[in-house]
């Protein structure tokens, strides 16, 4: 049974950056697929872009694209979203996910506050 | 790529059932069988419920289901109950290997 756990929450000033960390554990890291999804208050679900550890290969929405890098640590089953240049509305909760064109299970949120 | 167009509320009381629309593209949910739904309570990740448009993971109840006709998807919830109160979003592969979520839908049971 695969769990990711995610890393706590942030408070960052506008235009620093971010990293959060999402930790999997049960299945083969290696082999699925992880996602990030933030949700700002009060508003809908926004699929960031995603990672194929095995690949070593990502990919990003459009909105996010020069924005955001997604890594994976294959030794520590760990993928990671780095979004810089940081500004009011990224005040969100961000989620990791394990995809296949779904997302389950979810990882239990990092809500990151940008705030001067 | 746009969100996909959810209904921002739909209500219903106890036993009945409700149904809760998802339209999008044919470069999204008409153009493939990868329309997935999600379950969210307040201040709680989100919980799938169904895949691949109208499969329930394991210990999913029956009563919720997915189907597609053209670009509209659908979920239906049978004999709704209290605790089925919540958000629900809809998600779609799309034609650029991405994936888009509705603009979710707030289920209120009278």
């Amino acid at each position: 049974q695969v769990q990711l756990v995610q890393s706590g929450a942030e408070v960052k000033k506008p235009g620093s950056s971010v990293k959060v960390s999402c930790k999997a554990s049960g299945g083969t890291f290696s082999s699925y697929t992880i996602s990030w999804v933030r949700q700002a208050p009060g508003q809908g679900l926004e699929w960031m872009g995603r990672i194929i550890p095995i690949l070593g290969i990502a990919n990003y929405a459009q909105k996010f694209q020069g924005r955001v890098t997604i890594t994976a640590d294959k030794s520590t089953s760990t993928a990671y979203m780095e979004l810089s240049s940081l500004r009011s509305e990224d005040t969100a909760v961000y989620y990791c996910a394990r995809e296949g064109y779904w997302f389950d299970p979810w990882g239990q949120g990092t809500l990151v506050t940008v705030s001067s | 790529q746009s969100a996909l167009t959810q209904p921002a509320s739909v209500s219903g009381s106890p036993g009945q059932s409700i149904t809760i629309s998802c339209t999008g593209t044919s470069s999204d949910v008409g153009g493939y069988n990868y329309v997935s739904w999600y379950q969210q309570h307040p201040g709680k990740a989100p919980k799938l419920m169904i895949y691949d448009v109208s499969n329930r993971p394991s210990g999913v109840s029956n009563r919720f289901s997915g189907s597609k006709s053209g670009n509209t998807a659908s979920l239906t919830i049978s004999g709704l109950q209290a605790e089925d109160e919540a958000d629900y979003y809809c998600s779609s592969y799309t034609s650029s290997s991405t994936l888009v979520f509705g603009t979710g839908t707030k289920v209120t049971v009278l």
